[in-house]
């Protein structure tokens, strides 16, 4: 069983659409976080999400809104899509809220937008 | 905020040799440091972390020192095989507290067989 996945795996839209990265995880974890990787390769955190509940957001714009049904699910639902927003989208568990705290990733979700 | 540099964008190093990764970071000196391997197409994985207590920490043919005077971080790997080839990224806390992890943008290791 995959520990942390993620779907789709690859996303390709028009500019302007609205789309949803889910990502699921199975280790128990309390910690779930959204991460972006851009073309430069730097891994930057969007948001972070202890118990359903939002902890950190990282001066993201508000067309990209979290949604955590329950403990196993952080859902990333971005609106009016832009170019800049091409990159790849990790998701990523920790089992509680110390950020020394291993992250397990989900293999990610390469967003090209047209 | 913290500040990281893996001054190296690509390492080449032939079989068998040792491979020497540097993270370098300007700001406050954090409690830990953290070191992920990330192959391409797929997420980081965890490999080891330091404290700021511990000069160097080892786990198989891996070894990561810890100065904090130097501000600094070394990352090896002894007797390297062409299946070490990834990009390196080491990790510390963006300020000081429990602040989210800021990443390096990695070193991609090549091992040359």
């Amino acid at each position: 069983d995959t520990a942390v996945s993620q779907t789709p795996k690859y996303l390709v839209t028009q500019m302007g659409n609205d789309k949803s990265i889910k990502c699921e995880q199975n280790l128990g974890h309390d910690t779930m976080y959204w991460y972006k990787q851009d073309s430069k390769k730097f891994l930057k955190i969007m948001f972070s999400y202890n118990n359903k509940e939002l902890i950190i957001n990282e001066t993201v714009p508000n067309r990209f809104s979290p949604k955590s049904p329950d403990k196993a699910h952080l859902n990333l639902h971005i609106n009016s899509l832009e170019l800049g927003d091409s990159a790849v989208y990790f998701c990523a568990t920790a089992p509680g809220q110390n950020v020394a705290d291993t992250q397990y990733f989900g293999p990610g979700t390469r967003l090209t937008v047209l | 905020s913290q500040k990281i540099e893996q001054n190296s964008e690509a390492l080449n190093i032939q079989e068998g040799k040792t491979a020497t990764l540097t993270c370098n970071y300007t700001n406050y000196s954090p409690a830990y440091l953290q070191w992920y391997r990330q192959d391409p197409g797929r997420g980081p994985v965890f490999l080891l972390l330091i404290r700021e207590n511990e000069k160097e920490k080892r786990k198989e043919r891996l070894k990561v020192t810890f100065d904090t005077t130097l501000k600094q971080s070394l990352f090896h790997i002894t007797a390297s095989q062409p299946a070490d080839s990834a990009t390196y990224l080491c990790a510390l806390p963006g300020d000081s507290g429990n602040t989210p992890l800021v990443f390096g943008k990695g070193t991609r290791l090549s091992v040359i067989a």
